[in-house]
């Protein structure tokens, strides 16, 4: 079965550290993997796509890494502050699907 | 592009009464998708269509729920008889052929 793990559920850190979010996917045959970010009561944001072809995104303080052959992503937020508070999803498209699979997401608090 | 656009935001009604989510997708993309998220679940997908045909319907919970996708600019998701534990955010979302995701603010659905 295709299935998308995020860890840690929650992640409290005081403003200004960087921090790493976890993704991993149980099949390295991926057509491409995203990242979403969703405040509460709205609806998801697009925040990177990363191909199958590539190894890396990057837009502004966020940076996402794909390992195909681990079967891991990271996204990578630096000198977080409290407006990154937010959940955020990773998503896998799958080779041959036209659906992508989400992961139940990361909760994450940045406090001032 | 404005993206994509649902409407009611939101929607309370009574056990029984039919209920009618509208979605606009972002012009040129040629799939549509429909999700439902809750505490409970998290995220599920319920329908998704390319080319304005249903492609998968298996998330589709019951025989109370049908989504129909008329034209490329608009779809419909309709419960009738609405029950509530049906209560949930209803989101729609759109995208090119594999390409990246985006969704719209959600429609937040309550039936008492």
């Amino acid at each position: 079965k295709q299935e998308v793990t995020q860890i840690p559920a929650a992640l409290s850190v005081p403003e200004g550290e960087n921090l790493v979010l976890n993704c991993s996917f149980t099949d390295s045959a991926i057509y491409n993997l995203q990242w979403f970010r969703q405040d509460p009561g709205k609806g998801l944001t697009s925040l990177l796509l990363i191909q199958s072809s590539q190894r890396e995104q990057t837009s502004g303080r966020l940076n996402a890494s794909l390992d195909k052959s681990s079967g891991r992503s990271t996204l990578y937020i630096a000198a977080s502050q409290p407006g990154d508070s937010a959940t955020y999803l990773c998503a896998v498209r799958y080779s041959g699907y036209s659906t992508l699979t989400f992961g139940k997401g990361t909760m994450l608090l940045v406090s001032p | 592009d404005a993206g994509v656009i649902q409407s009611p935001r939101h929607e309370v009604t009574e056990m029984g009464q039919e209920v009618t989510l509208r979605c606009k997708p972002i012009s040129g993309h040629d799939y549509l998708f429909w999700y439902r998220q809750t505490m409970m679940r998290g995220l599920e997908l319920l329908i998704y269509f390319n080319n304005n045909v249903p492609i998968d319907d298996s998330g589709m919970p019951e025989d109370r729920f049908s989504a129909k996708m008329p034209n490329a600019s608009f779809s419909t998701l309709k419960i009738q008889p609405s029950e509530p534990r049906d209560s949930a955010v209803y989101f729609c979302a759109s995208s090119p052929n594999r390409g990246e995701l985006f969704f719209g603010e959600g429609s937040r659905l309550t039936v008492l």
